[in-house]
C-alpha cells in the first residue's frame, strides 16, 4: 500500500516554464512533507518543506502547496531552467522520525 | 555543505567477499540514520533502521544477516554487504535524522560485484 504517491513518472517542461509536480498521500497522520532533488548517482538533496499548519512555502523559484483536505501537495519550479532536470521525489512524516518516498517525477527541462 | 559523508562512493569487489560502508554525520549527532537501496530507474526503498546503541530495525524482506548495519556512535553507521553476489550490486544510500530538520542525505556509494 503506497502512502506517498507520485503519479507521473515523468514530464517534460520547457525552459522558462513552469513545472508542476504532484504528490499525493494517504496517511492523514502525516505532518511534514518535503521535496527532494535526485541526480544521477548522488544522493538525493533537500529542495523545500511544508509542515501542515501552511498551505504554501517559497523558497527562490521553487514554491510547495499543500491541500490537506485533498491530501495533495504540489512543487512548483518556475522559472524552470536545464539544471532543474532532475528526479524529484515528494516525502512525508508524521512527527518527524519516519519518512515515507514517493516513487519519483522524473523532470526534463528543454532547452 | 554536506551534512552527512558516504564513503566510499564506489566500490568493485569480487563475489563472496565483504563490503562495508560507511555513513558519518558531520557536526550534529544523529541518534538514528536510515539505510536505503536503489535500483535503476527506481525509488529509494528503506532497508532498515539504524538507532544508536541498539539493533537495527529491518523492513520486510531485508535479510538482517546479509546486511549488518552497526550504529557504533551518534556520528557513524556501517552497513557492511556480507558474501556479496552481483545481484547485492546497486546504488546504496543512507541519510541521518536531525532533530528539528529535514531528512539528509549521503551522495551514495555503487557497488558493482564481479
Amino acid at each position: 500500500d503506497q502512502q506517498v504517491k507520485q503519479n507521473s513518472p515523468s514530464l517534460s517542461v520547457q525552459e522558462g516554464r513552469i513545472s508542476i509536480l504532484n504528490c499525493d498521500y494517504t496517511n492523514s497522520m502525516f505532518d511534514y512533507f518535503l521535496w527532494y532533488k535526485k541526480y544521477p548517482a548522488e544522493g538525493p538533496t533537500f529542495l523545500i518543506s511544508i509542515s501542515s499548519i501552511k498551505d504554501k512555502n517559497e523558497d527562490g523559484r521553487f514554491t510547495v502547496f499543500l491541500n490537506k483536505s485533498a491530501k495533495h501537495l504540489s512543487l512548483h519550479i518556475v522559472p524552470s531552467q536545464p539544471g532543474d532536470s532532475a528526479v524529484y521525489f515528494c516525502a512525508a512524516s508524521a512527527g518527524g522520525q519516519n519518512f515515507v518516498f514517493g516513487p519519483g517525477t522524473r523532470l526534463s527541462v528543454l532547452p | 555543505g554536506a551534512v552527512v559523508s558516504q564513503h566510499p562512493s564506489w566500490v568493485i569487489c569480487k563475489s563472496g567477499t565483504s563490503v562495508k560502508i560507511e555513513c558519518r554525520s558531520l557536526d550534529f549527532q544523529a541518534t538514528t540514520m536510515f539505510w536505503y537501496r536503489q535500483f535503476p530507474k527506481q525509488s529509494l526503498m528503506l532497508m532498515a533502521t539504524s538507532n544508536e546503541g541498539s539493533k537495527a530495525t529491518y523492513e520486510q524482506g531485508v535479510e538482517k544477516d546479509k546486511f549488518l548495519i552497526n550504529h557504533a556512535s551518534l556520528t557513524l553507521s556501517t552497513l557492511t554487504v556480507t558474501s556479496a553476489h552481483p545481484e547485492d550490486s546497486s546504488f546504496y544510500i543512507c541519510s541521518a535524522l536531525r532533530v528539528g530538520s529535514p531528512l539528509h542525505f549521503g551522495n551514495g556509494t555503487r557497488l558493482t560485484v564481479t
